[in-house]
């Protein structure tokens, strides 16, 4: 049974900083990965889609690799703005599956 | 872009009722819709995956007799959650599958 697993739960850093939101699941057969933003109350917004084919992929500020062998995905952002504070999801699909399996999240809070 | 739409947003009810909860692809046609649920500082959990014309398939540990799912058209899917108990109370997230999954701005059901 997949599971994914997202360090740290909770993250608080100044404004300006890059950081690094880590994501590990525990079997490798994927097809595709992929990095959410949830806001508080609100749906899901999709950042990043990585294909288990690729190595990583970049959006603006963003950029999410991925080392399906290992089993881990990271998503960097650089420049940090209060306007990053959301809480990043991870989530893996399974080939020939559209289910997707989700972590607990990192609660980014990026202070002024 | 592609926009999906729930409805309520929110809803409280008693104990013993049934509540309906409404997924909509506003800009596209969805023949497959996802169905989850968050708890509080929880992953999300897909529940049941609904399919335009067809029966839902459930995910295992979760009731098909009380989450009743009906996806009569390729722009609605709905979840009704019978004879709701206060262990009911989550945020419930639909996603429609075009491209790749949207996901609606979710629906917080609090059962008193």
């Amino acid at each position: 049974k997949q599971e994914v697993t997202q360090i740290p739960a909770a993250l608080s850093v100044p404004e300006g900083e890059n950081l690094v939101l880590n994501c590990s699941f525990t079997d490798s057969a994927i097809y595709n990965l992929q990095w959410f933003r949830q806001d508080p109350g609100k749906g899901l917004t999709s950042l990043l889609l990585i294909q288990s084919s690729q190595r990583e992929q970049t959006s603006g500020r963003l950029n999410a690799s991925l080392d399906k062998s290992s089993g881990r995905s990271t998503l960097y952002i650089a420049a940090s703005q209060p306007g990053d504070s959301a809480t990043y999801l991870c989530a893996v699909s399974q080939g020939g599956s559209e289910k997707l399996v989700f972590g607990k999240g990192t609660k980014l809070t990026v202070n002024p | 872009g592609a926009v999906v739409s729930q409805h309520p947003s929110w809803v409280i009810c008693k104990s013993g009722t049934s509540v309906k909860i409404e997924c909509r692809s506003l800009d596209f046609q969805a023949t497959t819709m996802f169905w989850y649920r968050q708890f509080p500082k929880q992953s999300l959990m897909l529940m049941a995956t609904s399919n335009e014309g067809s029966k839902a398939t459930y995910e295992q540990g979760v009731e098909k007799d009380k989450f009743l799912i009906n996806h009569a058209s390729l722009t609605l899917s709905t979840l009704t959650v019978t004879s709701a108990h206060p262990e009911d109370s989550s945020f419930y997230i639909c996603s429609a599958r075009a491209a790749n999954q949207f996901f609606g701005p979710g629906t917080r059901l609090t059962v008193l």
